[in-house]
């Protein structure tokens, strides 16, 4: 089946420091979603993006819907250690149904 | 409020076992959806339902059987348990199918052994 790939597989980073990861996709969607997961948990929604070149922010993460709508962005600014998890994306067609990345594994070094 | 709730957490069964995962919402949203996650791989769509007595197959359906009676539950059985369906199983629900999938349970981490 069709997925989404998140860039990079994972990071380490110092507290402070600022985190970039991206989602690309060969297919055009209409919706891009960010999540993130905590170990035993269910994702948690960030972000959601519904228009291509939107950028939308979230205290200290922002997001943004690529213009050619295969791509997708996030960053995250300042980084503290509660940020240590897994972010996912997701795209939505005019299917309604979701296709989700593999996850950018995120570890903040205190 | 209680959001979207699964149970159980844990279980472990023998090949060839059948059982139900329990998924259960309290926000009386029309659309969920069951979800399986595995390592290295993204989240990917089982079953889902549009409503009460509406039920559909996502892309991966095979060995999983569901049924929507209330709008509140939507269980997930398995009829024979294979080592494949060792996983983690995500139950998702949001208002309607044109909404964000917004919010999910804590999962099911099941193990065919």
């Amino acid at each position: 089946g069709q997925q989404l790939n998140q860039s990079p597989q994972s990071m380490f980073i110092q507290e402070g420091e600022d985190v970039s990861m991206n989602c690309t996709s060969s297919s055009i969607f209409n919706t891009w979603l960010w999540y993130k997961q905590d170990p035993g948990e269910g994702p948690v929604l960030l972000i959601a993006l519904y228009k291509a070149g939107e950028l939308t922010s979230n205290g200290r993460l922002t997001a943004q819907f690529g213009i050619t709508r295969k791509d997708s962005f996030l960053n995250i600014s300042a980084s503290i250690p509660s940020d240590v998890g897994i972010y996912f994306c997701a795209g939505g067609s005019g299917t309604y149904k979701y296709i989700f990345g593999t996850g950018t594994r995120l570890k903040v070094l205190a | 409020n209680a959001g979207v709730t699964q149970t159980p957490k844990f279980q472990v069964l023998k090949t060839g076992q059948s059982m139900t995962l329990q998924c259960a919402q309290d926000m009386n949203h029309e659309y969920m959806s069951w979800y399986r996650q595995d390592p290295g791989m993204g989240l990917r769509l089982i079953h889902y339902s549009v409503g009460a007595g509406i039920t559909d197959q996502g892309e991966v359906p095979n060995g999983y059987n569901v049924s929507r009676s209330t709008t509140e539950d939507f269980p997930l059985r398995l009829l024979s348990a294979a080592p494949s369906q060792t996983s983690v199983y995500f139950c998702a629900s949001r208002p309607g199918q044109m909404n964000t999938e917004a919010f999910f349970g804590q999962g099911t981490r099941l193990t065919v052994v």
